[in-house]
């Protein structure tokens, strides 16, 4: 399968820790791009990389927040001292660059619970 | 800002009904418009889209008109089946150099045989 995986694909924590999740983008896409989906939302927009430059983040993503993409290919996002309503699917997505009408192609999600 | 909403679910249909699920937007100028859908157990995946006043999207029977006077891009299929029971999301990416997707809040469809 060549898609968009996302690890781990479920993560229950306790508040206060700390969590990191991974997305690998499929093979040669430059574009990888983080969503949150709310229970009956729809998802909405964290931050966006090109290659391993951060260049949208939305107001959501707080300083708690942080994504990295260090070489252009996987991207972590990590969770500093989670709160209950951080709990929420953690959707990463991918897009080749070759211009503003390419599609995003999504993972599967990570389901975070926070205790 | 950016905006889209959606019909309200969910809808429960019988196999082989006619199916219309409402999307309206709000943006400035002229953004792309897509439907998603998110099968059971699946991630999200990309159904049709339209980039541009008047295109039609279509896939899998599926199809949705972008209507730039009433900024409408309704989902249609002439008839469902069971398979298409799934969330269907709306959404819009803004012209504006913006890579964004804004979604709607999802229509979760139910086909009963």
């Amino acid at each position: 399968d060549t898609g968009v995986s996302q690890n781990p694909r479920h993560k229950i924590t306790k508040r206060g820790q700390n969590v990191t999740f991974r997305c690998d983008p499929i093979s040669e896409h430059n574009r990888l791009y983080w969503y949150r989906q709310t229970l009956g939302q729809g998802p909405e927009f964290l931050t966006y990389f090109q290659n391993e430059a951060q260049l949208e983040k939305s107001r959501l993503l707080s300083d708690r927040f942080s994504a990295e993409r260090p070489k252009g290919s996987f991207s972590t996002l990590e969770i500093q001292r989670t709160e209950q309503g951080d709990s929420a699917m953690y959707l990463c997505a991918s897009s080749p660059n070759r211009g503003h009408q390419e599609t995003q192609y999504f993972g599967p999600g990570t389901r975070l619970l926070v205790l | 800002g950016d905006s889209v909403t959606q019909m309200e679910g969910p809808v429960t249909l019988s196999e082989e009904a006619f199916l219309t699920i409402n999307c309206t937007y709000t943006a400035t100028g002229y953004p792309s418009l897509f439907w998603y859908v998110q099968y059971p157990g699946e991630g999200l995946q990309l159904l049709l889209k339209a980039t541009k006043a008047d295109d039609k999207g279509s896939n899998k029977g599926f199809e949705a008109t972008y209507r730039k006077e009433t900024t409408s891009f309704h989902l249609e299929k002439g008839s469902v089946q069971v398979s298409d029971s799934a969330v269907y999301f709306c959404a819009l990416r803004s012209n504006f150099g913006n890579e964004k997707l804004t979604f709607g809040t999802g229509t979760r469809l139910t086909i009963i045989p």
